[in-house]
Order: C-alpha cells, then sequence, then structure tokens
C-alpha cells in the first residue's frame, strides 16, 4: 500500500507542450510539497501546501501551476516546457512541524 | 545559494569499512539535521536526524556526529554493506520553515564486496 505515489513515473514530451504530474498521499498528513531533482541529484524544493494553502512557493518560473484540490492531493502542471525542464519531480508529505519528510517515488520528465 | 555544504561528492568504501560523509551549515537558526538515502529509481528515505542539543546519535550501524560550535555535523556508516550503496543526503531545517529543507549536493557511496 504505497504511502506516497505519483503519476505517470516517466514522461517524455516536446518542447513547448503542457504535462501534469498527479500526486497522493494516504498518510493522513495535513503538508505536501514538490521537491525537483536535477541532472546533478540535487533536492530543491518548489511549492508546500498545507491544507489545500499555499505556504511555500519559491523562486519557480509562472509556468508552473501547482493546485491542491484537498490535503491528500497536490498536482503539478507545467505550461510551455523548455528543456532546462527536464528533472525527477518528487512529491512528498509529513505532518506540518519537523519530522520525516515521505518521499514519492519520482516523475522523471524529459523534455526533448 | 546552497545553505548545506556536503562533501565528498562520492565515494568508494570496502565492505567491513567505514564510510564518512560531512555537512557543514552557517545559518545558527536550523534546529533539525536529517539524513536521507536515495537508491536509483526511488525517492529518499529518512535514514536517521539529529537536533542539535545532542552531539551524538546512533542507530545500528549509522552514527550523526553534530558539532555545534563548528556548525558542522557527519554521517558515519559503520561495517559498511553493499547494500549500503546509495546517494546520501544531509538537509538542515528550521522550526518555523514549514518543512523548508535545505539539502546537500548529496554523496554516492560504492560499497564494493
Amino acid at each position: 500500500d504505497t504511502a506516497v505515489s505519483q503519476t505517470p513515473k516517466y514522461l517524455v514530451t516536446q518542447m513547448g507542450n503542457d504535462k501534469s504530474i498527479k500526486c497522493e498521499q494516504n498518510l493522513g498528513h495535513d503538508t505536501m510539497y514538490w521537491y525537483k531533482q536535477d541532472s546533478k541529484k540535487f533536492l530543491k524544493i518548489m511549492f508546500s501546501y498545507n491544507n489545500k494553502e499555499l505556504i511555500i512557493n519559491e523562486t519557480v518560473p509562472n509556468r508552473f501551476s501547482p493546485k491542491s484540490p484537498d490535503k491528500a492531493h497536490l498536482n503539478l502542471h507545467i505550461n510551455s516546457l523548455e528543456l532546462g525542464d527536464s528533472a525527477v519531480y518528487f512529491c512528498a508529505s509529513r505532518n506540518v512541524g519537523i519530522g520525516e519528510l515521505f518521499f514519492g517515488e519520482g516523475s522523471r520528465l524529459t523534455v526533448l | 545559494q546552497q545553505q548545506v555544504k556536503q562533501s565528498p561528492q562520492s565515494l568508494i568504501v570496502q565492505k567491513g569499512g567505514i564510510s564518512i560523509i560531512n555537512c557543514a551549515y552557517e545559518n545558527t537558526a536550523f534546529d533539525y539535521f536529517p539524513w536521507y538515502q536515495q537508491f536509483p529509481g526511488k525517492g529518499p528515505a529518512l535514514l536517521i536526524a539529529i537536533r542539535p542539543d545532542v552531539s551524538e546519535k546512533k542507530e545500528g550501524r549509522f552514527t550523526i556526529s553534530f558539532n555545534k560550535s563548528a556548525k558542522q555535523f557527519s554521517l558515519h556508516i559503520m561495517d559498511s554493506q553493499p547494500g549500503d550503496s546509495a546517494t546520501y543526503f544531509c538537509a538542515a531545517e528550521r522550526g518555523d520553515s514549514w518543512g523548508k529543507l535545505q539539502f546537500g549536493a548529496g554523496t554516492q557511496v560504492v560499497v564494493t564486496p
């Protein structure tokens, strides 16, 4: 029973297209995150939602738009994809406050 | 600008040896220092974490050493096993940051049989 699940696991698309990644957690956590891992494996936070409210919005191009329909789901929509968007995107969750962050298995986006 | 500096970038150790990964930070407001382990094709998973009120924490073969005055912390993997081959990330967080973990650049550890 997967705790944090992301779909799709792989995305290959052309420059200029729009794509979405979905994330669901069944841990009952109130906070969800999107992290980006680049080709050098560096992990950087992009967004965070707490109970459907955006609480962290890092310096990310506005082509990236997160949406949280409820506290168990956090989706990421990317418009007008660019080559530099190629990366692995990780969804994560936990309850607010310090503690373990639970990551999904990642969605590898390749922009051609 | 990376707020947590991690070294080395990669490490090769023989089975049974000790792997040591070091991290340094500048922000004295950080008060939680976790280590995450990531296997290829998987998401990072928490390995062990420490708060700055203790200087050492041990869980099985994994030990975090923490030096608050030097603003440094390290992960020691004792009796390294081939199954420990993974990428290890140190991280740091402020209690009021809503989960804004600052990760180090990662260390790829390879344990040879």
